[in-house]
């Protein structure tokens, strides 16, 4: 088995700071996610890679940046905070293939005052 | 763009009954169907999928249902358990594979 870790487990910031939540997993898969749950409207879709130095923008790109430097590791920077956001961001991973299930790490709640 | 929905934002079901998660896409192409499981407090985990050559897969008192036609499919847990309790997300998936759209989740309470 193996374990996909998320930092900070907390973040609190303030409006318009430029904030980095990493990741990091053991499972040695190729794709890894970073996807934003909020109450009421499920998970949606930021970014992905499907191997390192790989990045594909998902629904929601749009205010953040990503990298994937190396295989195990995917970070996440949200560009500018906003005011009064609050929402988990959760990193996941799954190996290369066609349709197989994704393994999701703990996430990261993010406050914004 | 593409959506999953997901029906059912919360559903209460006695203990020993059937509950019952619908889901519908848009995008024709989608292959894979997966659903996740999300308990109070922690991150969500897989229960079960489905493929787009079969209609119909069963693990244990899980089973899924897909309607190609339709593009719907659904969740059936049968004889339900208080440990069912929990948010279940649906899943969609193109046949590239490399990422999967999830639905809005749905909230189940299993009363005892």
């Amino acid at each position: 088995g193996g374990i996909i870790t998320q930092t900070p487990k907390f973040l609190i910031g303030q409006e318009g700071q430029k904030l980095t939540l990493k990741c990091q997993q053991n499972f040695n898969h190729d794709t890894m996610y970073w996807y934003r749950q909020d109450s009421g409207k499920g998970l949606r879709l930021i970014y992905y890679s499907i191997t390192e130095n790989d990045l594909q923008k998902g629904d929601l790109s749009e205010g953040y940046d990503a990298s994937r430097e190396k295989k195990s590791s995917f970070s996440l920077t949200v560009t500018s905070a906003q005011k009064n956001e609050m929402a988990v961001f959760l990193c996941a991973s799954s190996p290369q293939g066609t349709g197989t299930e994704v393994f999701f790490g703990k996430g990261t709640r993010l406050t914004v005052v | 763009g593409e959506k999953v929905e997901q029906h059912e934002s919360t559903l209460s079901v006695r203990e020993g009954d059937s509950a019952v998660i619908n889901c519908t896409y848009t995008d024709t192409a989608s292959s894979y169907f997966p659903w996740y499981k999300q308990e109070a407090g922690k991150s969500l985990h897989f229960v079960i999928d489905i493929r787009s050559n079969v209609d119909r897969k069963q693990s244990q008192r899980l089973i899924v249902l897909l309607d190609k036609k339709a593009k719907r499919f659904s969740l059936h847990i049968t004889a339900t358990q208080p440990e069912d309790s929990a948010i279940y997300f649906c899943a969609a998936s193109p046949p590239s594979g490399t990422y999967q759209r999830f639905g809005t989740g749905t909230k189940l309470q299993v009363v005892p």
